[in-house]
């Protein structure tokens, strides 16, 4: 199964308000995480990463949290707008032996609300 | 350029055609990648090209058959579909396979095989 997962897979939050979209992981070892943003009709669009050496790393109105204690990722957007609608995936980078490839979480739906 | 180009964006195929999906990208990534993704599902790694080498095939049924005829292009080659392999696909770089750098997708080629 996928290592990378998420809590809730749809997320409505009224314009303006700080939105909260969680991830857990199971692959301790993961050294890179990635947030991507996709919007209907679109591929996937990098938001932000972190690395495993920090805990938490801000972007334009986007913050990723990262708790390595139990495993959990967050994105946090502020002050919500409309064009935030979209899925929002996050996806790990867990080491291997061969050429890398992220892993994807089963992603999460952001409705804004009017 | 910060773009990776996908063409066509929608492609309509009988299931004994023969048709190629395209991918460029000028950002001088070495590591191509596609990806099948279905509706509201998180992209499927299908192959992963490493400096114009395919370093992973994820099991994929030889009905697709990719090509990277320089470091700029990946084509996917297309033959004998079934309608089940209708979906985005969507094509992917970085600047190396080492993924630690997150990848830059193109908006995908949505293709339905009737």
């Amino acid at each position: 199964g996928e290592s990378v997962g998420l809590h809730l897979p749809t997320l409505s939050v009224q314009e303006g308000d700080n939105s909260i979209i969680n991830c857990a992981y199971s692959n301790s070892a993961s050294d890179y995480f990635i947030w991507y943003k996709q919007e209907s009709g679109k591929g996937p669009q990098f938001i932000i990463d972190i690395r495993s050496n920090m805990d938490k790393r801000q972007g334009q109105r986007v913050t990723v949290l990262l708790n390595k204690t139990v495993k959990h990722l967050s994105l946090q957007i502020a002050a919500t707008q409309p064009g935030d609608s979209a899925v929002y995936f996050c996806a790990e980078n867990p080491p291997m032996n061969r050429d890398d490839k992220i892993i994807f979480g089963k992603g999460t739906r952001l409705h804004i609300l009017p | 350029d910060t773009e990776v180009t996908q063409t066509p964006k929608h492609l309509v195929m009988g299931m004994t055609n023969k048709k190629s999906l395209k991918c460029e990208q000028h950002m001088g990534h070495r590591a191509m990648y596609w990806y099948k993704q279905k509706a509201k599902k998180p992209p499927e790694l299908m192959f992963v090209y490493s400096y114009e080498k395919l370093s992973i095939n994820e099991s994929v049924p030889s009905r697709f058959s990719p090509e990277c005829p320089n470091s700029s292009l990946l084509n996917l080659h297309l033959h004998a579909l079934q309608p089940e392999d209708s979906a985005l696909y969507l094509c992917a770089s970085s600047q190396d396979s080492r993924a630690n750098y997150g990848y830059t997708f193109g908006s995908g080629t949505r293709l339905t095989v009737v």
